[in-house]
């Protein structure tokens, strides 16, 4: 069954603004993952935080694992026009045999 | 790292029919797996290709309606067989790594 729920489904924000994406999840997991997809075309793999990481960095990206409630936070930082696109959480559970499971997505429009 | 290429990139088949898309790795992976997305929503996992044996199918989706097939290490094919309107969807394949899950450019099946 698919799992992961995220919030909020939409997010409007002016360039230069933070905007900060959160996901759940339901059981447990070796890693989490974020992509992004514009427009319906192909996923772009973001970062990948493990089940015993905390925090992660990558350039404006930073990624936040709660284990204890099984919950993950994107931030991005200075956002620009081009961040518009869809944002998906990814869970690679135990014992699943590397197969992800996605969250349902939020969608962010930055505007210039 | 793994470079996938999925063929066709995109199709518009009539409903009724059947259409089988091909996925190739640039080196050998272990698993690989095969996801839809429809129009506005989420990746949904519909199985996992696996080498040598039937591909394990998850709840929804059934073998006579999405035949797998996987001969070897670097290649796949997912078939979507007697198509309806709803079938119309992005679908992907995708393999994992250490670090990230690799994927397909998707290819976008719209059935009329």
């Amino acid at each position: 069954s698919q799992q992961g729920e995220e919030d909020p489904q939409a997010l409007s924000i002016q360039e230069g603004e933070n905007a900060t994406m959160n996901c759940s999840y339901k059981t447990s997991i070796n890693n989490l993952q974020w992509y992004r997809q514009n427009s319906g075309r192909g996923l772009v793999h973001l970062i990948l935080i493990r089940s015993n990481e905390r925090e992660k960095h990558s350039g404006r990206l930073r990624v936040t694992l709660d284990t204890s409630k099984k919950s993950s936070s994107l931030l991005i930082t200075a956002s620009r026009a081009a961040d518009t696109a869809s944002y998906f959480c990814a869970t690679d559970g135990h014992n699943q045999g590397g197969k992800l499971i996605f969250g349902q997505g939020t969608e962010l429009s930055v505007k210039p | 790292s793994a470079v996938i290429s999925q063929k066709p990139s995109r199709d518009i088949c009539q409903r009724g029919t059947s259409l089988t898309i091909q996925c190739q790795v640039d080196s050998q992976v272990t698993m690989m797996f095969w996801y839809r997305q429809q129009p506005g929503q989420s990746l949904t996992l519909i199985a996992t290709a696996n080498q040598g044996s039937e591909a394990t199918y998850e709840s929804g989706f059934v073998i006579d309606k999405f035949p797998i097939s996987r001969p070897n290490l670097t290649f796949s094919t997912l078939t979507v067989s007697n198509m309806s309107p709803e079938d119309s969807s992005i679908y992907l394949c995708s393999a994992p790594s250490p670090k990230e899950q690799f994927f397909g450019p998707g290819t976008r099946l719209t059935v009329l």
